[in-house]
């Protein structure tokens, strides 16, 4: 297996600008992760999804973000209008089956490194 | 809310030597806990993870284990060597990750 793909892998944008992050997960893991990575704040889970329907959004900014997972093998996560501060690594991240017990290892992309001037 | 804090923020060793990284969480009803590693411009890779119900589990040099009612993990690495030197973060569940420590293994 590839492993969890994400793209693009870098990203320089001007603000005001809607950028698209995309995902393809491990095939057969049912959960899926978005996380943000700056010096500042860590690593912070923006929104996953289990069998593909959002559960937990709580940690987006705010409305100009927005993720979308429309099968099990792709997932999106969006932002516009982009700002300056909005600029970090986006991870995505899959496991088999969050919260059944057995041992769940948690799988992650690259990343993807936003730049927004 | 669960809070998950690792200290120091950077550690130095050299070769040889064992070494011991913390985790602690403010929420002692812990699900799991999982330690991983990260290299510079890399994704997470995850290490060790144990469940709420164990108490340490055990991977060549590693070893982690999980204290509940002090809301503490460590992270024993034996023998660390040079291919050591990353970043090695905790996580509880997938949740909340500590912002990690940055490890040095000098020759």
């Amino acid at each position: 297996d590839a492993g969890v793909i994400q793209s693009p892998r870098h990203e320089v944008t001007e603000m005001g600008q809607e950028v698209t992050l995309r995902c393809k997960p491990i095939s057969g893991h049912n959960s899926l992760f978005w996380y943000r990575q700056t010096m500042m704040r860590g690593l912070e889970l923006l929104i996953y999804f289990n069998n593909n329907v959002p559960i937990d959004d709580s940690g987006m900014p705010e409305d100009r973000f927005s993720a979308k997972m429309p099968n099990a093998s792709f997932s999106t996560l969006k932002i516009q209008p982009s700002e300056p501060r909005d600029s970090a690594v986006y991870f995505c991240a899959s496991i088999v089956g969050r919260g059944t017990g057995a041992y769940n290892e948690q799988f992650f992309g690259p990343g993807t490194r936003l730049t927004v001037l | 809310k669960q809070e998950v804090t690792q200290i120091p923020a950077a550690l130095s060793v050299p070769e040889g030597e064992n070494l011991v990284l913390n985790c602690s969480f403010t929420d002692s009803a812990i699900y799991n806990l999982q330690w991983f590693r990260q290299d510079p411009g890399k994704g997470l890779t995850s290490l060790l993870l144990i469940q709420s119900s164990q108490r340490e589990q055990t991977s060549g040099r590693l070893n982690a284990s999980l204290d509940k009612s002090s809301g503490r993990s460590t992270l024993y690495i034996a023998a660390s060597q040079p291919g050591d030197s990353a970043t090695y973060l905790c996580a509880e569940m997938e949740l909340v990750f500590g912002k990690g420590t940055k490890l040095t293994v000098n020759p």
